[in-house]
């Protein structure tokens, strides 16, 4: 079955260390999102690309955080500096999304999440 | 039959109105979004339901896990609320299953 591939599952790190998460999206859709869950927040959506290009990042704080999609097989995550705040499970998901065109429920599928934690 | 339905599919109404949108599921779930597009912009996330009631402003999200069923509701419509809801839901296997979404247009 296709898949989504998040690495790494998991991650420790200093306060202040750079923290990079990929995903590798399922070929041949076109929308990526980045997601970040906590017990707090729940699920909060970061960042949304459709072909590549960023629609939404709304969600991000972007003094810290960057996200972006070099090629169609790569999405990345940064945050530099990262701190405590940020320990979360981050989720990205991939899918073929149309949008209000009456086809029936679209599916997007999520990776398995990469478990950060900041010290 | 899709799992995730939407209804209406396009709703048309007065600004001032309140806005009713429903969404019914048939699978487990661990969550239900609400989501917001509008014309040529991303997709904004309104609220995360696992259980209850939410409320941001003048839009509310209820759930009814028991019924499997959610709405969206939006007091004193405004024409900017104009936009595409979407309604999806994460089921166990960290799938977001997405509706079909529902057209909502506010005449000023």
């Amino acid at each position: 079955d296709a898949r989504v591939t998040q690495t790494p599952r998991h991650k420790v790190t200093e306060m202040g260390q750079e923290v990079t998460m990929r995903c590798q999206p399922i070929l041949g859709h076109n929308t990526v999102f980045w997601y970040r869950q906590t017990m707090m927040q729940g699920l909060e959506l970061l960042a949304y690309f459709r072909n590549r290009a960023p629609l939404d990042d709304s969600g991000m704080p972007k003094d810290r955080f960057s996200a972006e999609m070099p090629d169609a097989t790569l999405a990345t995550l940064k945050i530099q500096p990262s701190e405590p705040r940020d320990s979360a499970v981050y989720f990205c998901a991939s899918g073929l999304v149309r949008i209000g065109t009456g086809a029936g429920a679209n599916v997007l599928t999520f990776g398995a999440g990469s478990r950060l934690t900041v010290l | 039959k899709n799992e995730v339905e939407q209804s209406p599919q396009n709703l048309t109404a007065q600004e001032g109105e309140f806005i009713t949108i429903n969404c019914s599921y048939s699978v487990g779930i661990s969550a239900l979004h609400w989501l917001q597009q509008h014309p040529g912009g991303g997709i904004v996330s309104l609220f995360m339901l696992s259980s209850g009631k939410k409320k941001h402003g003048r839009l509310i999200a209820t759930i009814n896990i028991q019924e499997k069923h959610s709405s969206l509701h939006i007091t004193a419509s405004h024409p900017r609320d104009s936009a595409v809801y979407i309604c999806a839901v994460m089921d166990s296997n960290y799938q977001l299953i997405w509706g079909a979404g529902t057209k909502l247009i506010i005449k000023p």
